[in-house]
């Protein structure tokens, strides 16, 4: 089982409509939860960070995290074709300490104008 | 500007010959790592360092070699590079190894070792 697990997709889902990104992990000890989105061709950037059990807004971007499912998800409302890119889930602080982040292999989405 | 610098972007080699792939930070950050990207594998850790002079393994080390000399550069060598090491690398860092510290990525280093 990968540390870290995510549907590798293409995602494909129509503009302005929600996309809903999931992550599960296998370390129960984590205590931090990541998403980064990654440009083709470019580097991965941090566009949400959740640390407790519920839901983290920031704008169109809402983290939910649910330790005991050891489930994390992204959702991004009212989607864009400028959010058509890879999507990274990472972890940490699991049994490896804050110094080992784990990613997950990275959803594709596609925007549909 | 505050940035992770890596060269070179693109490096084309030979099996055996020595490389290095330098990576700079100039946001006095104390946590630096060293990943490699490949198709369906996602981001693997080599290496990372706490701080100066304080380095160690992440998921696949074998083949690497790093070294902390100074606070903000943290060079990747290969010393015999493979094939197998062709690859999309990336240096990040980040204020520190603490549990809501963010990583800042480097533009990356595309290999490729014939």
């Amino acid at each position: 089982q990968k540390e870290v697990e995510q549907n590798s997709g293409p995602l494909s889902v129509p503009e302005g409509a929600i996309a809903s990104l999931n992550c599960t992990y296998s370390d129960r000890g984590s205590q931090s939860f990541f998403w980064y989105r990654q440009y083709s061709g470019k580097s991965p950037e941090l566009i949400m960070s959740i640390y407790s059990n519920g839901d983290k807004e920031d704008g169109r971007f809402t983290a939910q995290l649910n330790k005991a499912s050891q489930y994390v998800s992204l959702l991004i409302r009212d989607s864009q074709p400028s959010d058509s890119a890879t999507y990274l889930c990472a972890v940490n602080g699991g049994s490896g300490g804050y110094q080992k982040v784990t990613f997950g292999t990275g959803t594709k989405l596609q925007v549909i104008p | 500007e505050a940035q992770v610098t890596q060269n070179p972007r693109y490096l084309i080699t030979v099996t055996g010959k020595k490389l290095t792939v330098t990576c700079s930070q100039n946001m006095n950050h104390e946590y630096m790592s060293w990943y490699r990207q490949d198709p369906g594998l996602g981001l693997r850790q080599i290496y990372y360092s706490m701080n100066v002079e304080a380095t160690d393994k992440g998921d696949v080390p074998e083949g690497y070699k790093v070294s902390r000399k100074e606070k903000r550069n943290f060079p990747l060598i290969l010393e015999s590079p493979s094939p197998n090491q062709t690859s999309l690398y990336f240096c990040a860092s980040s204020l520190g190894a603490g549990y809501t510290e963010k990583l800042f990525f480097g533009s990356g280093t595309q290999l490729s070792v014939l």
